[in-house]
């Protein structure tokens, strides 16, 4: 495996129901991120972790609980969503945070569907 | 508040030129980005610039004015695989990266 796997790619579950979405890089990347994916807006920037710290938190709701085990896995943990919660959320890693070139790599994204 | 504008959708014929515009208002600049994102795909990078002027990587092409806070993305001799996706992204002075709502490109026979 190359490049950063996201499983699963396809969820669908209620709001009651708990589930977790999985990152894995293959880079030796430092950083990774979790994004949320709306059709026609932009990216939005969920959390950010370096070396395993959390080092952003763009104001999520506390239905959404990530965790970075270590530099190569992160998770996204989710219980009690809403129907808007919907939507497409993309793993990404970069080899470090703070400059100018760096360069994100994505993965192909978890599509989240909430009934 | 910051801003990045781009055209929600456009349309070019295989075998021909098209010109992706980006506007930005940010809080300060550290780089645009130029990504492509194929339906159920994950984003790829294709550009990044940081200095005026035109940077070329085969068919495509990223133009920077920072002056102007403008940046275009051309891709010539278009084939059928440019059907996607555009994202641009600027990466403001605390190195956040700020997002368009990105442009759908739909490539005619």
């Amino acid at each position: 495996e190359t490049g950063v796997t996201q499983t699963p790619r396809h969820l669908v579950m209620g709001m009651t129901n708990k589930k977790s979405l999985k990152c894995e890089q293959h880079l030796g990347h430092n950083a990774m991120y979790w994004y949320k994916q709306s059709a026609k807006k932009p990216l939005e920037l969920m959390f950010v972790y370096s070396l395993e710290e959390r080092v952003e938190n763009n104001s999520v709701p506390s239905r959404f609980s990530p965790e970075c085990p270590n530099s190569s896995h992160l998770f996204l943990h989710l219980h009690t969503l809403q129907p808007e919660d919907s939507a497409l959320y993309l793993c990404a890693s970069s080899q470090e945070i703070g400059t100018g070139a760096n360069v994100l790599t994505f993965g192909a994204g978890s599509r989240l569907t909430v009934l | 508040g910051q801003n990045i504008d781009q055209p929600t959708e456009m349309t070019a014929t295989e075998g021909a030129i098209v010109q992706i515009n980006c506007t930005y208002q940010t809080s300060g600049f550290n780089g645009l980005f130029w990504y492509q994102q194929h339906a159920g795909e994950a984003p790829t990078f294709l550009s990044y610039n940081v200095l005026d002027g035109l940077e070329e990587k085969g068919r495509f092409s990223s133009f920077l004015s920072r002056s102007k806070g403008y940046s275009y993305l051309l891709l010539k001799e278009l084939q059928m695989k440019d059907s996607a996706s555009y994202l641009c992204a600027v990466r403001d002075s605390n190195y956040q990266l700020i997002w368009g709502a990105g442009t759908k490109l739909i490539i005619k026979p």
